[in-house]
């Protein structure tokens, strides 16, 4: 079993949906969740960024942290053509020589 | 200007040759990072420098061998290629003991 667990998708939703992405994990070491964007043939960028439990909110884009449960979600709102790109949640304990553990990631398809 | 570059952006090779991926960041971090992209997406770390010296060292066969020859530089080599080496090999930097990565745009590598 991987220590994280994200649902590839590809996930196709109309111009102005609310997007879900969703990513459970195992170890409960983890405090540090991110979300990172990568369009396709580039580097991933990050999006999101969420210290231990509880939501975050940047514009259209909302993180949620449920370490009780350990599960985390990324909400878009308004969803744009321009968000179509995968979706990568990572996430990492803490100390120096501690890894980030990506998800598989998510596609994510905006039909104008 | 490019903050994490990689060079070359794409690599067509043989299998049994040996080839070297080079990535420079100007950003003044101090921790520097290969992770290997496959063909699902799924993204894993391979190594990781902090001012030039290997903290993290996962399971990656030893035919690869990273070098750092100051904390802005850290290059991979790779010798005796084989299909399975095949996929996009992502070099990102961080300040030492941060969480947030800085991902470079990557470099495809093709075995035939």
């Amino acid at each position: 079993q991987k220590e994280v667990e994200q649902d590839p998708g590809p996930l196709s939703v109309p111009e102005g949906a609310i997007v879900s992405l969703n990513c459970t994990y195992s170890n409960s070491a983890f405090q540090y969740f991110m979300w990172y964007r990568q369009y396709s043939r580039k580097g991933p960028e990050l999006l999101m960024y969420t210290y231990s439990s509880g939501n975050k909110e940047d514009g259209r884009f909302t993180a949620q942290v449920d370490k009780s449960s350990k599960y985390i979600s990324l909400f878009i709102r308004d969803s744009q053509p321009s968000d179509s790109a995968t979706y990568l949640c990572a996430m990492m304990g803490g100390g120096a020589t501690n890894k980030l553990i990506f998800g598989t990631g998510t596609l994510l398809a905006v039909q104008p | 200007d490019t903050a994490v570059s990689q060079t070359p952006k794409y690599l067509v090779t043989q299998m049994g040759n040996d080839k070297s991926i080079k990535c420079e960041q100007n950003l003044g971090h101090d921790t520097m990072y290969w992770y290997k992209q496959d063909s699902k997406k799924f993204l894993k770390i391979m190594f990781s420098y902090n001012n030039k010296e290997l903290i993290i060292n996962e399971t990656v066969p030893n035919r690869f061998s990273p070098k750092s020859p100051d904390k802005a530089h850290l290059n991979l080599h790779i010798n005796s290629l084989e299909l399975g080496d095949s996929a996009v090999y992502f070099c990102a930097s961080s300040q030492k003991g941060a969480n947030v990565l800085t991902f470079g745009a990557g470099s495809r590598l093709t075995v035939l």
